[in-house]
């Protein structure tokens, strides 16, 4: 069964680190991949996506991935977090051709001052 | 944002009653989607419908009933749920078979079932 990966269920950091967040899928075949984001309230919004092209895909807020197809990863980065990153990730691969999305279970990620 | 709007935000309902929650998105989309989220777990597709046809039903309990007038609207109608089915119900919309779509989301129902 395909399946989304996220590594982290909870990460903390300080206010200028820098942030890794980890996704891996197993689907063999042609994929879109998506990075969404819950800021505490809010909906979920699109941070950034990949359908073909460059691997490095950069978004909104400084955030980029890069899609790794050998290692069937799409890990999200951003160089220097603020205290307003505080929120919830979610990956999300499309493997069909009209657009159903899997979900990873999400990582919480905390930003301190 | 009023894209993809729902109603109500919050809904606290018994295990007898009957509800409906509704949602609504003015994006010009055909495409429409339930899903369910649960604390600690990956966000779980319910039903999605293009051009107001059901096209997946992802095995949900027949308590939940979906219906999608037009493509413009789309509800799902709650019976005898269970305390289990406490959760963030999001709706979200998007074209159908379009090579850069994506899907945008509501702010959710947090339905609380006692």
């Amino acid at each position: 069964a395909q399946s989304v990966s996220q590594h982290n269920h909870h990460v903390i950091l300080s206010e200028a680190a820098s942030l890794e967040l980890g996704c891996n899928y197993s689907y063999g075949g042609t994929v879109n991949l998506f990075w969404y984001v819950q800021y505490p309230g809010q909906h979920l919004q699109l941070l950034l996506k990949y359908f073909s092209g460059d691997p490095l895909v950069k978004g909104i807020k400084g955030f980029e991935a890069e899609f790794i197809k050998s290692k069937f990863s799409f890990n999200l980065r951003k160089p220097s977090v603020q205290w307003s990153d505080t929120a919830e990730y979610f990956c999300a691969v499309r493997t069909d051709s009209w657009g159903k999305l899997q979900f990873g279970a999400g990582t919480q990620v905390v930003v301190t001052p | 944002e009023t894209g993809v709007t729902q109603t109500p935000r919050h809904l606290v309902m018994g295990m007898t009653n009957k509800k409906s929650l509704k949602c609504e998105q003015h994006l010009g989309h055909n495409a429409m989607y339930w899903y369910k989220q649960s604390a600690k777990k990956p966000l779980e597709l319910m039903f999605v419908y293009n051009f107001k046809e059901q096209t997946e039903n992802n095995s949900v309990p027949s308590r939940f009933s979906p219906e999608c007038p037009n493509s413009s609207h789309l509800f799902l109608h709650l019976h005898t749920l269970q305390p289990e089915d406490s959760a963030l119900y999001l709706c979200a919309s998007s074209f159908y078979d379009q090579t850069s779509y994506e899907q945008y989301f509501g702010p959710g129902t947090r339905l609380t079932v006692t």
